[in-house]
């Protein structure tokens, strides 16, 4: 069955720190896409990134880096000198061809970065 | 409007009172998703719509929910006889089309209230 474990509910940081928010995910499927998006206090979920499950390589943009690892079923987000507007819920999500449900989130993590 | 767009973007309503959440989607689109987001639970899919297919209502928690999409645009999602723990954000997302790689595009959500 597909899941996604977003452990960290909640993490703080002060400005200019850098933080890195773990997902992992659980899936049967050899074919498989992972998201992250973020939720501003505004409401509207902003994707961020998408890779799928034959791409391993680590993505950077900006101050933002993913780190994709199939051995241990992780896809981590890291901010790198984070900045009061990086506050916000991001979430994981995946995506496969072993069940219906089109996209399945994690719980989300909830980031307060303090100036 | 070029985003996803809902309306209303707040709703109060008393317990066993029917209410209707509209979500008009992007232009083209032809994939059209419901998710419930409720507090620390993430974002909990309950239905999509693919183009002129019968949707996918495996999420839908109970009969007293349902949806329609009318012209393969806008869609309403109804709730019956409403509970207190129906209350939640509703979120409406669209996409191109419906794929296991595609990014969805989500509107701001609907804050219901069931008093």
């Amino acid at each position: 069955a597909q899941k996604v474990t977003q452990a960290q509910t909640e993490i703080s940081v002060v400005e200019k720190e850098d933080v890195t928010l773990d997902c992992v995910y659980e899936t049967r499927d050899t074919t498989y896409y992972l998201f992250w998006y973020k939720q501003p206090p505004s409401g509207e979920l902003v994707f961020l990134i998408r890779r799928n499950s034959f791409d391993e390589q680590n993505e950077i943009s900006g101050r933002y880096s993913w780190n994709f690892q199939k051995s241990t079923s992780s896809f981590n987000f890291t901010i790198t000198a984070s900045q009061v507007v990086d506050s916000a819920v991001y979430f994981c999500a995946l995506s496969d061809n072993s069940g219906n449900t089109p996209l399945v989130f994690g719980k989300g993590t909830r980031l307060s970065v303090i100036a | 409007g070029a985003g996803v767009s809902q309306s209303p973007s707040n709703k109060v309503t008393e317990k066993g009172k029917d209410v209707e959440l509209r979500c008009d989607p992007i232009s083209g689109h032809t994939a059209l998703y419901w998710y419930r987001q409720s507090l620390g639970q993430g974002l909990e899919f309950l239905i999509y719509f693919q183009g002129n297919s019968a949707p996918d209502k495996s999420g839908l928690p109970s009969d007293r929910f349902s949806a329609e999409r009318t012209g393969g645009s806008v869609s309403t999602l109804t709730i019956q006889r409403t509970q207190q723990e129906d209350s939640a954000v509703y979120l409406c997302a669209s996409s191109f089309r419906f794929g296991v790689n595609e990014k969805l595009f989500f509107g701001s959500g609907t804050q219901l209230s069931v008093l």
